[in-house]
Parts: structure tokens; C-alpha cells; sequence
């Protein structure tokens, strides 16, 4: 087990309230990202950090926000939900070593319905 | 804009048999390439990488041949086993200056029959 969860695993939640979703490891990575999985899309990147308070955002950050106020936490946040951000949500960590693989572990996911 | 792209979305291969995965990429500036396997209800779990000065990388059943003139990479898997059922997907690493990423292609499900 590589430290790494999700929480929740499954939410429903109507359209307009706001969804906080949280990943937690225990690695001390320093790198944390967050991807949405949809159909005919794979895996797509929306918000990542680089350190504590340190966040960016991805291809698809549009109605999401991140925060990441300890190493081991890194929550993602929808403000105001809408039923396009129907998906399944990866949370990924990272800590490259210099001249060995990339290493890049996953969470199990949360599934999120928007109704 | 789909910068790693799997054409195939399906592939159904007999036990024992080759399975051949594969990928294209648009980004010359990927310099590292990785497939990762996913089940059900779980995340991806890391199968093999290669770096873009290689042009192949094995493990155990699983080889990965990297074309850089021609944008290409392909899995292969030999012999499969039924347990290899899955989605597979590739995924190339780049740099936005603070943090490596990861992009995706849009995976290809493999299905091993007996």
C-alpha cells in the first residue's frame, strides 16, 4: 500500500453546492495532483502543488479550486457543482528521484455524481 | 488538443497470445513515457517506462518499443494471461517549470479469453 486515500469514495451531490474532496498520504511526496477520468478522455490534469501553499493549475481547472496547507493533505474543491463535473476523481502523488523512474502513485479514486 | 493518443479503444486477444498496445504523441518535448494499468473501481497502477533515449525497456512479460521519428510506442505483453484484462493506458511526462505532469491517452481495454 502506498500510503495514498481518497475520501469520500462515493458522493452525490445536487447542482450548486459546493463538494470538497480530500487526499491524504503518508509518503511526504512533495509533489500532489489531482485528475478527473471521463469517457473518450483518459486521465486529464486539473489542479497540481508543488509544496505546501504551492498549487497550479492543469488543462482543465475551470470551477475547481485546491488547497494544500500540510504536506500530507490536498483537498480539491468545487465551489459550485455542476452536473459536467460528473466523474471520477484520482488524486496522484510524486517525489522523482534524479536518474531513477518516475514515480507517480494513484489513489483508488472518488466517484462523484452531480444531479 | 490530444497530445497522446491510443486509436485503438478495445482489443480482444486469446491467452498465450501477443498483445500489442499503442500510443502516438504529438509533444517532441516528452522525454519520458509510461503505461499504467487500470481494474474497476481502482486507480492506475504503474506497468513499465522508458525514457526517450531508449528505444525499448522489458520486464518480465512486458516490453515497451519507443519510435521517436514516428511519435510511436506500443506495449507488448507475452504471453497474456487472463488476470491482464484491463484498461491500459499510456501517459507521457513534461514540465511546466515547478512540477513534472503527467498526459494521457484515452486508454485501450485489453481482454485476455481463454
Amino acid at each position: 500500500d502506498a500510503g495514498i486515500t481518497q475520501s469520500p469514495r462515493h458522493k452525490v451531490t445536487e447542482t450548486g453546492t459546493p463538494v470538497t474532496l480530500r487526499c491524504h498520504q503518508t509518503e511526504n511526496h512533495r509533489y500532489m495532483y489531482w485528475y478527473r477520468q471521463d469517457p473518450g478522455h483518459g486521465l486529464r490534469l486539473i489542479h497540481y502543488s508543488y509544496g505546501v501553499k504551492d498549487t497550479d493549475k492543469g488543462e482543465v481547472s475551470d470551477g475547481y479550486s485546491v488547497s494544500r496547507s500540510k504536506t500530507e493533505d490536498f483537498l480539491l474543491t468545487l465551489e459550485s457543482a455542476t452536473s459536467s463535473q460528473t466523474s471520477v476523481y484520482f488524486c496522484a502523488i510524486s517525489e522523482p528521484i534524479p536518474g531513477q523512474e518516475y514515480g507517480y502513485t494513484f489513489g483508488s479514486g472518488t466517484r462523484l455524481t452531480v444531479v | 488538443d490530444q497530445q497522446v493518443k491510443q486509436n485503438s479503444p478495445s482489443l480482444s486477444v486469446q491467452e498465450g497470445r501477443i498483445s500489442i498496445l499503442n500510443c502516438d504523441y504529438t509533444n517532441s518535448m516528452f522525454d519520458y513515457f509510461l503505461w499504467y494499468k487500470k481494474y474497476p473501481a481502482e486507480g492506475p497502477t504503474f506497468l513499465i517506462s522508458i525514457s526517450s533515449i531508449k528505444d525499448k525497456n522489458e520486464d518480465g512479460r512486458f516490453t515497451v518499443f519507443l519510435n521517436k521519428s514516428a511519435k510511436h510506442l506500443s506495449l507488448h505483453i507475452v504471453p497474456s494471461q487472463p488476470g491482464d484484462s484491463a484498461v491500459y493506458f499510456c501517459a507521457a511526462v513534461s514540465y511546466t517549470g515547478t512540477a513534472s505532469k503527467l498526459t494521457f491517452g484515452t486508454g485501450t481495454r485489453l481482454q485476455v479469453t481463454l
